[in-house]
């Protein structure tokens, strides 16, 4: 059974990167069948898609994070990574990593989330 | 950017009622759109894709419909498990969109 898990630092200071990997258990991320994103979610808020990436590298970003984002994929250690430049108290939230299949876009199977604060 | 408008965003009802959510999108993306639902502390559910396709395992008392800019997710009869918050997803031309959320409360 897929799991995703994601693991970073939960405290993160204004101006610096934030910087999370999603580990990938249970199946290959090298699968032509998926994507693999981004999502995150401000306490209280809804939800935001911050960027998805393919097996093979390619990436596509929200177009209103796109300067400060990069997503990146490990798979011989079967992780994809984000990278948030320049954070602000408003990145503050809970950070999902989550599967999307190519077929249709959808998110199927989520990891359980992980809360970074952005504060000094 | 596709902007994705859910209505209403506070539902109240009773187990056992019909519920619908709608969803629009700025313009259209054909059938391009999954609805998720999402209880407190935990990750988003996947519970329809592709507009009206049911996600396996979801029950059938879920179902979806429509096309291009006016979507809705149903429930035929809800249940004490169903409170929770839904929310609309768009696909379009490799970019995503969420909608805003439709929290269904215990009336």
């Amino acid at each position: 059974q897929l799991q995703l898990q994601e693991s970073g630092p939960g405290l993160v200071k204004p101006s610096e990167t934030l910087s999370l990997t999603c580990t990938v258990s249970g199946g290959s991320i090298s699968s032509s069948s998926y994507y693999w994103g981004w999502i995150r979610q401000p306490p209280g808020k809804g939800l935001e898609w911050i960027g998805s990436i393919y097996y093979s590298g390619s990436t596509y970003y929200n177009p209103s994070l796109k300067s400060r984002v990069t997503i990146s994929v490990d798979t011989s250690k079967n992780q994809f990574s984000l990278k948030l430049s320049s954070v602000t108290a408003a990145d503050t939230a809970v950070y999902y990593c989550a599967r999307s299949r190519s077929s249709h876009h959808a998110f199927d199977i989520w990891g359980q989330g992980t809360m970074v604060t952005v504060s000094s | 950017d596709i902007q994705m408008t859910q209505s209403p965003s506070t539902l109240s009802a009773s187990v056992g009622d019909r519920v619908t959510i709608t969803c629009r999108a700025s313009q259209s993306i054909s059938s391009w759109l999954a609805w998720y639902q999402q209880k407190p502390g935990k990750a988003p559910k996947l519970l329809i894709y592709k507009a009206s396709s049911l996600e396996s395992g979801v029950p059938s008392r879920f179902s979806g419909s429509g096309s291009g800019t006016e979507f809705t997710l149903t429930i035929s009869s809800l249940q004490p498990d169903d409170f929770a918050t839904y929310y609309c997803q768009q696909y379009n031309s490799y970019s995503l969109t969420f909608g805003g959320g439709t929290k269904v409360e215990i009336k």
